[in-house]
This record gives C-alpha cells, structure tokens and sequence, in this order.
C-alpha cells in the first residue's frame, strides 16, 4: 500500500509569487484534505476536494485554491504570496464513502514553504 | 469559528512513567475526535478515531478516553518509552448535516520521554 507523497519537500518564494504544491493520494482514497501549519499553531483546515470537485473549505482567502485530478492526485496552488504563508503544508487523503471511517485522515509529510 | 484546546502545550517525563494529557473541544455538533501522533520529520499518524460518548480506546500503552457532554478527551500513555516522543495532536470533527467538514486541530502535546 503506497502512502501519501507530497512534492517538493521545501521551496522558497518570494512575495508576490504564485506556488503550486502536488500530492498524490494514498492508493484506494477518493479524497483529499489540505492543511495548513504555520508556527506554534495546529494544522488548519484550507479545503477537500472529492471527484475532483471542492466539497469544502475553511476560512482561507480565494487567492488559495485546487485541484483534484482522475488518479486522485492533487494540487494547491496560493496566487499572490504574503510573508504569512509561509508554513508547513500537508495533505490528507481519506475515503469518503467509508462510513465508518469518520474522516479519518492519512497524511503525508509537508511541504515547508517559506516567503521572502 | 471552533476552538479546540490542548494542554499541557509541552510535556518531560521520565521513561517508565506513566503520563495523560487533554484535548478541549465543543460540546454542541460533536461527530467524532481523532488523536493523532506526529514524531518529528514524519507524517502525522492516526491514534484513535472516538465517536461515542463514553469511549475508550486502546492501542498497546497508549489509550484514549472521549467525554462529549462535557467537550473533552483525555490521551494516557503507560509506561513511558523513548519512542513516544512526539507531538500528539486532537482533532474535532462537527456534524454538518452531511456536509463536507475538515478537522479542527489543536496546538498539540510536545512530549519529551527522558531517558
């Protein structure tokens, strides 16, 4: 079973920049979770996509958005950076038919992206 | 906007001991808690997912409580061993009605066993 993988590991950008981070789904999930983790706090919830449609979506700015693709890979891209995004980013694959699984979320290991 | 508090923030404790720490969260549209265990340059790492009032969870030392009329959950680990170093963190999901909801994370437990 291939877990969650998340590309690239860091990147740095400056102020103003677009970035795209990717993930690829842990193999059998249909659904996928991004958060973001900036220091000394939680991962905050920025948004699901499920069949490649956004299902959801936390209390993040338009400029932040995404995309899911057939293989149920993912992307999120972040249009017109400030120096308060930097963070670790992480994303969560899940199955959202599984009843019983109550969105239980698999991770991958984040993308640390830092704004200059 | 949703608040879920853990505490103590940062934890020593010897190896052997046993130690618990918290997680505070609504008490109103409860729909399930998760713990989630996170060492350092890894990825965080499902413990338990609790949905009823009164669960408890266990997984070898590690074991979880969940009290929803009151909004809390406590973590316990017994016999404190090297490898449970790490950030535990809760998250709390709210019942939407259906309705897509992310998790609500704390800030965590920074857990330090001292050899």
């Amino acid at each position: 079973e291939t877990g969650v993988t998340q590309s690239p590991t860091h990147l740095i950008k400056t102020r103003g920049q677009q970035v795209t981070l990717r993930c690829s789904s842990q193999s059998g999930h249909n659904t996928v979770s991004w958060y973001q983790q900036a220091l000394g706090q939680g991962p905050q919830f920025i948004f699901q996509y499920y069949r490649e449609e956004e299902n959801g979506r936390g209390n993040f700015p338009p400029r932040f958005s995404g995309l899911q693709f057939p293989n149920y890979s993912s992307e999120l891209n972040v249009n017109a950076l400030e120096l308060d995004d930097s963070a670790l980013y992480l994303c969560a694959s899940s199955s959202l038919a599984d009843a019983q699984n109550y969105n239980e979320q698999f991770f991958g290991p984040g993308t640390r992206l830092t704004v200059l | 906007i949703l608040n879920v508090e853990q505490s103590p923030q940062s934890l020593h404790v010897q190896e052997g001991d046993s130690t618990n720490f918290t997680c505070s969260f609504p008490s109103s549209n409860f729909y399930a808690l998760h713990w989630y265990r996170w060492e350092t340059a890894k990825s965080p790492e499902a413990l338990f997912v609790m949905t009823l009032n009164g669960d408890e969870k266990k997984k070898g030392r590690i074991s979880a409580t969940l009290n929803t009329k009151e909004g809390y959950s406590y973590l316990y680990i017994k016999g404190s061993q090297p490898e449970d170093s790490a950030t535990y963190l809760c998250a709390f999901l709210s019942y939407s009605g259906g309705g897509a909801d992310g998790l609500t994370f704390g800030k965590g437990t920074h857990l330090i066993i001292q050899p």
